[in-house]
């Protein structure tokens, strides 16, 4: 139980354009789902907050309106970088709550994006 | 700022070999903490949720402990096997609404 899965695990596009990264949870209701990005030789950081039916949380230095996260059902979030520019090469990866406490997360397998 | 950390950051041990490494984390405001295994190209996967001082957690050849008070945990694994080749990972939070705040990893690596 509890499967997220992620897609695309790999994406390669061009400046200028917007990539959009899906996020579902396959077996489980996620009310919360997590956004994070992770550069080289760096830990996880946590872009934003996604609650369902609601507009997400951002966190500091995180630009909304760069990336734009959408969390229209319980079973799925999804983060588009919109023009893309090679800065914003990074691997990104989504967790979801199922509920419960101690805010337990889990994880899809990640995006590796990469912006020519 | 949070800041949680983790060592070594990597390890290079034998199959056989016991092994361990530690997280360290602000001892204020603690709620839990989390430990993930990550191998490559799989989702991190949740092996414990630490939440009580003192406490001591067990997964097979796999085991956590806590220490609230200092700001430790450590992870064990007895008898390591190639397939426990994989990124650790701990994260911390201080509430039910908190975010996770997550250190580098250990990369382990067990040869035969």
């Amino acid at each position: 139980g509890a499967v997220v899965s992620q897609h695309p695990s790999w994406v390669i596009c061009k400046s200028g354009t917007s990539v959009k990264i899906e996020c579902r949870s396959l077996d489980f209701q996620a009310t919360t789902m997590f956004w994070y990005r992770q550069f080289p030789k760096q830990s996880l950081m946590l872009m934003a907050t996604s609650n369902e039916g609601s507009k997400a949380t951002y966190e500091q230095g995180v630009e909304k309106d760069k990336f734009l996260i959408n969390h229209a059902s319980l079973t799925l979030s999804t983060l588009t970088v919109t023009s893309a520019h090679p800065e914003d090469s990074s691997f990104y990866i989504c967790s979801a709550k199922q509920g419960g406490s101690y805010n337990e997360q889990f994880f899809g397998p990640g995006t590796r994006l990469t912006v020519l | 700022i949070l800041n949680v950390e983790q060592s070594p950051q990597s390890l290079h041990v034998q199959e056989g070999d016991s092994t361990n490494f530690t997280c360290s984390f602000p001892s204020s405001n603690f709620y839990a903490l989390h430990w993930y295994r990550w191998e490559t190209a799989k989702s991190p996967e949740a092996l414990f949720v630490m939440t009580l001082n003192g406490d001591e957690k067990k997964k097979g050849r796999i085991s956590a402990t806590l220490n609230t008070k200092e700001g430790y945990s450590y992870l064990y694994i007895k008898g390591s096997q190639p397939e426990d080749s994989a990124t650790y990972l701990c994260a911390f939070n201080t509430g039910t609404a908190s975010k996770l705040t997550f250190g580098t990893g250990t990369r382990l690596q067990v040869t035969l």
